[in-house]
């Protein structure tokens, strides 16, 4: 199984600040088969990204992905006050399908 | 666009099937892999197992035992079933698309609003 580790877990930061969320997998992640997600509260997760860098239908360009084989990383660039949300990864190609343990991203 | 329903019970007993159905409206189910994840209170998500139009499945190895996974082409329509819950079990249940057609490697979009069922006596 691999596992996905989020850091941090918690970020503070500010509308208009750039955001940086890390995903590190315990094994490589073939085919760059990850994705990111969006969940808000009383939400159904919400697909940002897939395939490591592509943004799906929708998503502002804001929003990109990056990484390959074992580290990937999330950057908004520019935070709206809607961004503040949790975050997850997911990687979905091997079984199981797994998720990163989701990372929070507050107003400082 | 396609919408995805969950529904079912909302309050299980200990030891006994949780049951749940995802309706799909919008689209077909063929070609296409489903899957359900849950979520508990407060928690991360954890996939469950998914099913293609034709009946083959995957399970995750950690429910494997417990989870049936079935689809009804004929009225659109996947469900679930999960034995022998606990409080454990309780969770927010969602159903979803993977998104690309025939193959199992795809993101998972879009989702069902998720339905909560509570284990409890």
């Amino acid at each position: 199984e691999i596992v996905l580790t989020q850091s941090p877990g918690t970020l503070s930061l500010s509308p208009g600040e750039r955001a940086t969320l890390s995903c590190r997998a315990s094994q490589t992640v073939s085919s760059s088969y990850l994705a990111w997600y969006q969940q808000k509260p009383g939400q159904a997760p919400r697909l940002l990204i897939q395939g490591a860098s592509s943004r799906a239908t929708g998503i502002p360009d804001r929003f990109s992905g990056s990484g390959s084989g074992t580290d990937f990383t999330l950057t908004i660039s520019r935070l709206e006050p809607e961004d503040f949300a949790v975050y997850y990864c997911q990687q979905y190609g091997s079984s199981p399908i797994t998720f990163g343990q989701g990372a929070r991203l507050e107003i400082k | 666009q396609v919408q995805l329903q969950e529904s079912g019970p909302g309050l299980v007993k200990p030891s006994e099937t949780l049951s749940l159905t995802c309706t799909v409206s919008g689209g077909s189910i063929s070609s296409y892999y489903w899957s359900w994840i849950r979520q508990p209170p407060g928690k991360g998500l954890e996939w469950i197992g998914y099913i293609y139009y034709s009946g083959s499945t995957n399970y995750n190895p950690s429910l494997r035992s417990r989870v049936t996974i079935s689809v009804d082409t004929s009225k659109n329509q996947f469900s679930l079933k999960l034995s022998s819950v606990t409080a454990a079990d309780t969770a927010v249940y969602y159903c979803a698309r993977h998104n690309v057609q025939w193959l199992p490697g795809g993101a998972f979009d879009p989702w069902g609003q998720g339905t909560l069922v509570a284990v409890s006596s």
